[in-house]
């Protein structure tokens, strides 16, 4: 079965460096999501990406984070200049489909350690 | 009020029992409803997907939803030790990039 891969598995950085996370989604796949979970809290929403635009953004996606879809395959979270609050898994999703009709399907995550 | 609220647990069962996961939300214009399983250190991994009010039986699982009380369940039927996980509710409105609002997570533990 297709599944979202995410590299790497575990990412530890010092605070104020850039951190790119790395996702490759489902292959026939438009819609593109970060989501983040910090430890013992929620999964939360980042950002949607569709058709080479952010659809969607919530209020934690400020201006030190971006998203690009380099080539026809992966699909990244950059991180400008990381904080310690920015310690937590993040997970890349993606579906299919071109209405709201096809579940979003995830990859198992990088965890996001800021030193 | 949150906008959508699930019973954190732990919930612990013995193998075989009927289990009940339930989620409440405030939010009215949620129309699409997903139960997804996470086991530690992985992903959410997709169960059960719902439009609307209704029931959806899939083996061993049911989703229930019902708009009008803004209450979703998911039955867990001849739970199984391999079902031991967090179960996460998740719901989204039509437009916009419809993101995916989580509950809390419920743990499930199910011993032999």
């Amino acid at each position: 079965e297709p599944e979202v891969t995410q590299t790497p598995s575990h990412q530890v950085t010092q605070m104020g460096q850039e951190v790119i996370l790395r996702c490759v989604p489902i292959s026939n796949h438009l819609y593109f999501y970060w989501y983040r979970q910090i430890l013992g809290q929620k999964v939360e929403f980042l950002v949607s990406f569709y058709n080479n635009e952010i659809s969607e953004k919530s209020e934690i996606f400020d201006d030190q984070f971006s998203v690009e879809r380099p080539d026809g395959s992966n699909f990244t979270l950059k991180i400008r200049s990381t904080k310690l609050e920015d310690s937590a898994m993040y997970f890349c999703a993606s579906r299919g489909g071109t209405g709201a009709n096809q579940p979003q399907h995830f990859g198992d995550g990088t965890r996001l350690s800021i030193l | 009020q949150k906008e959508v609220e699930q019973d954190p647990g732990p919930l612990s069962v013995p193998e075989g029992a009927i289990v009940s996961l339930n989620c409440t939300y405030s939010n009215s214009a949620f129309q699409y409803f997903m139960w997804y399983r996470q086991y530690s250190r992985k992903g959410p991994e997709l169960l059960m997907y719902t439009y609307s009010s209704g029931n959806k039986e899939d083996g061993r699982f049911t989703a229930q939803v019902d708009k009008s009380s803004k209450y979703i369940s998911l039955f867990i039927r001849d739970s199984q030790p391999s079902d031991s996980a967090t179960y996460l509710c998740a719901m989204s409105r039509t437009g916009g990039g419809n993101k995916l609002t989580f509950g809390t997570g419920t743990q499930l533990k199910v011993e032999l």
